[in-house]
């Protein structure tokens, strides 16, 4: 069952450009976690909010998340090339016992 | 540096050939977790274990099974494999405290099964 549904599925912007990419979901949650790949790699996490948070900062990284409207965002600042990946929202639902579901992902891509 | 390690980055198999693919955490996380990675569909989870001896189905366990006999280790099994499971495999681990810390994720297993 997919949970978290990223938006836009692809976006494409120049070095120093601030990204925004956004992530639905559909029901209660105990946090929502942002992670990254790059082309055919594993998963690296980035950045965990939890349902009672509502902004958290990691370096160039800005989650925000809204549970009324069950959607989340992750903004990074100032990118590079080297910010080149695919980024996935994944939501630990209340009761899943540490499950997380993923969504399909938003591709980045910075150009230099 | 702390680390889940996947023991084969690509892999290629025959149709009907029994499977595995291995897994090994080296951070003591009780959680340990299988998805497999298709293009338009996200990751899905085909199994995961609380612990030694535990395991629990996924949204998608049919055709696999698994084995965890010691901690560290958490095995996915293609019983017969088929084209249908050609994907890419991700192992996954995570302590089992809500809130804290994410999944640290191998670096995957692109299984061909032709």
């Amino acid at each position: 069952s997919q949970q978290g549904e990223e938006d836009p599925q692809a976006l494409s912007i120049q070095e120093g450009e601030n990204a925004t990419m956004n992530c639905s979901y559909k029901t209660s949650i105990n946090n929502l976690q942002w992670y990254r790949q790059n082309s055919g790699r594993g998963l690296v996490h980035l950045i965990l909010i939890r349902s009672n948070e509502r902004e958290k900062h990691s370096g160039r990284l800005r989650v925000t998340l809204d549970t009324s409207k069950k959607s989340s965002s992750l903004l990074i600042t100032a990118s590079r090339a080297a910010d080149t990946a695919s980024y996935f929202c994944a939501t630990e639902a209340r009761g899943s016992n540490y499950k997380l579901t993923f969504g399909k992902g938003t591709l980045l891509t910075v150009n230099p | 540096d702390v680390k889940v390690t996947q023991s084969s980055r690509y892999l290629v198999k025959r149709t009907g050939e029994k499977v595995f693919l291995e897994c090994v955490q080296d951070m003591d996380h009780e959680n340990m977790f299988w998805y497999r990675q298709d293009p338009g569909l996200g990751l899905r989870l085909i199994y995961f274990s609380y612990d030694v001896k535990m395991k629990e189905k996924g949204d998608i366990p049919e055709g696999y099974s698994v084995s965890r006999e010691k901690k560290e280790r958490f095995s996915l099994i293609l019983e017969s494999a088929s084209t249908n499971q050609t994907s890419m495999y991700l192992c996954a681990s995570s302590l089992p405290v809500q809130g804290v810390l994410g999944y640290t994720f191998g670096s995957g297993t692109r299984l061909t099964v032709v």
